[in-house]
């Protein structure tokens, strides 16, 4: 089956570290995304990338690094300049390339990150 | 700057019709998508508008005005399992703008 995979789906941090998260798509979607959502709120752009080796900056990128080194893996690492990082971090991708076609987005089932 | 607005909560009971209406103050946009979010879930895609007018899938509409800047999201028969949250949202190409997400109750 088609989709996307996140991984971990929890996530512990400790203070000054460096974490990870895993997103992977089989869909053959060109353009990938992550999202920061905090309890009771929506959700907030962080990174998304287009193309393979392009990525650009969303409204929270600070602390945050993103790679694309290939096109079904786009993952994030939240450093420790990010001094708030708990949080729900949602991975999603579609398929249309800035037409006027639908874009739908598909998500990823999230990592919750916490910090010990 | 790009800001959408919706109600927080709303609440129905079943076998309603309920709209939750996205409100914007952008322009630009490709379109207006819709998405469903269960506690603890992913958000999955429910309607899209890319012209002004009605869309219909199913128990679900949603509808786009750009001259009014708005547009809503319309539930109909509604059923215990809608009870989650809902999110409007907008895009320029491959960048994608959220609402904050209206929570949707349904009572028996």
């Amino acid at each position: 089956d088609g989709g996307i995979t996140q991984s971990p789906k929890y996530l512990f941090r400790k203070e000054g570290q460096n974490v990870t998260l895993s997103c992977e798509q089989n869909l053959n979607h060109d353009a990938m995304y992550w999202y920061r959502q905090d309890p009771g709120q929506g959700l907030r752009l962080i990174y998304y990338s287009q193309i393979v080796n392009d990525f650009q900056k969303g409204d929270i990128a600070e602390g945050y690094s993103v790679s694309r080194e290939k096109k079904e893996s786009f993952p994030l690492t939240v450093t420790s300049a990010q001094k708030n990082p708990t949080a729900f971090y949602l991975c999603a991708s579609s398929k249309s390339r800035g037409t006027l076609a639908k874009n739908i987005q598909y998500f990823g089932a999230g990592t919750r990150l916490s910090v010990l | 700057g790009q800001s959408l607005e919706q109600p927080s909560e709303v609440t129905a009971v079943e076998g309603a019709i309920v709209q939750i209406n996205c409100t914007y103050q952008t322009s630009g946009f490709y379109g207006l998508s819709w998405y469903q979010q269960h506690d603890g879930g992913a958000p999955t895609f429910l309607s899209y508008n890319a012209l002004d007018g009605l869309e219909e899938t199913g128990r679900f509409s949603s509808f786009l005005s750009r001259s009014d800047s708005y547009g809503y999201l319309l539930l109909q028969e509604l059923q215990m399992k809608d009870s989650a949250s809902y999110f409007c949202a907008v895009n320029y190409g491959q960048n994608f703008v959220f609402g904050p997400g209206t929570r949707l109750s349904v009572l028996p």
